[in-house]
This record gives structure tokens, sequence and C-alpha cells, in this order.
């Protein structure tokens, strides 16, 4: 199957405890991405990456840590800094090329601290 | 200012209406502009990109794009309950490939 793979899609997190969600992709695409959403809201960027070996910050990325070692990988890590880690988690690729690089979604990971 | 902004709603429209979706940026020389849906419990499908102003048409849905006002719509026709969902604005603004999407629009559409 092509397309992005999220894994686990339901996960339950002890106080304290360091979690990884694992992203993957075989679109060939450059760009992958880290969103969160909270009940009602929309998609805030966690991190992102346009390439391999390289990643940027997004508007939310305290507690939170990625890698990107392989093209089609992507995991991110949530620490026990987060404070409110409870969440739907959403992994993106885009192709990378401006005006042309839609976004398209894996069907995400729910965290549950407990 | 938000970077974009949508009205939360609910949106409510009788079935076979035209229901009409709203979204304001605050970059004036982004580019890349798209409509997402999300239905409780899902993740974000793409229904449409726009990337040029004026009218771009993809069967029941059209979306509008001004960049002299940092506006871009989206206009579902003939409303089916199924449309009902929310309904999420993405920028790349900057033109950074760094996607900003807006808090979403819920729609409900009423048989």
């Amino acid at each position: 199957d092509g397309g992005i793979t999220q894994s686990p899609k339901y996960l339950f997190r002890k106080e304290g405890q360091n979690v990884t969600l694992s992203c993957e992709q075989n679109l060939n695409h450059d760009a992958m991405y880290w969103y969160r959403q909270d009940p009602g809201q929309g998609l805030r960027l966690i991190y992102y990456s346009q390439i391999v070996n390289d990643f940027q910050k997004g508007d939310i990325a305290e507690g939170y840590s990625v890698s990107r070692e392989k093209k089609e990988s992507f995991p991110l890590t949530v620490t026990s800094a987060q404070k409110n880690p409870t969440a739907f988690y959403l992994c993106a690729t885009s192709s990378g090329r401006s005006n042309t690089g839609e976004l398209f979604f894996g069907e995400g990971s729910r965290l549950t601290v407990l | 200012q938000k970077e974009v902004e949508q009205n939360s709603g609910p949106l409510s429209v009788p079935e076979g209406a035209i229901a009409s979706l709203n979204c304001t940026y605050s970059d004036r020389g982004s580019q890349s502009f798209f409509w997402y849906r999300q239905y409780s419990g899902k993740s974000p499908e793409l229904i449409m990109s726009i990337y040029s102003n004026g009218d771009k048409e993809d069967g029941r849905f059209t979306a509008q794009l001004n960049k002299a006002s940092q506006y871009v719509s989206l206009l579902i026709r003939d409303s089916q309950p199924s449309d009902s969902a929310t309904y999420l604005c993405a920028v790349d603004l900057y033109n950074f490939n760094k996607f900003y999407f807006g808090s979403g629009t819920k729609l409900n559409v009423k048989p």
C-alpha cells in the first residue's frame, strides 16, 4: 500500500514516561511534518523536516524531539518535559516543491496520559 | 492577528443548499492555499488546492482566492449530510513549505 503509516494508533502513557510515535512513508516525499491537534482545535506544528538529516522546530516544539535519519521515516518522541501531551498527533508529508506541494496525512496517533 | 483565521461555527445549512466557508491569512506574499475536510476522530483529507487568484471548481466544490484581500473561501454546492465535518483552511505562509492551519469551521448539513 502506498501512503503514510503511523503507529501506534492509540497509546497510553504514564506521567514521566517518554514515548515514541512512528511515521513511515513510501511516497518518496522530501518533506515530513508532525502536528498536534487538541479537541475542537486546528493543527499546530511541532517539528518539520525538508530533507534527510535536517529538521526545524515548529510553533510548539518544547517537550518533543525528532530525528530524520532516513527519507522514509520521521519518528516523534514525546518526552516527560511535555506538560500536557494528551492529544491527537498527525504526521504529514509533502513533495517539498513550492506551489505544488500539498500536505498528505497519516491516520494519526491518539496519545492519552494516565 | 493569527496567521490563519476561520470562523469556528458551527455553520448549519439545509440539505441541497450552498455552504460558504471563509478563511483569512496574515502574509500577503503567500502563494499556496488548501482546504481539508476532517471527520470526527479521523485525519484531514485534501479537498482542494488553489494557487492563483480567482475560482477553481472541482465537482460540487469551488475554491475562491483573493490575494489582495488575503482571503480564501470554499463553496459547497448541493450540500449533503455526508458533507457534515470540520473544514480546515491551510496556507503555506511565507512560501517556506511550512503549512499553517486555521482552527476549522464545523459544518452541519441538515436533512
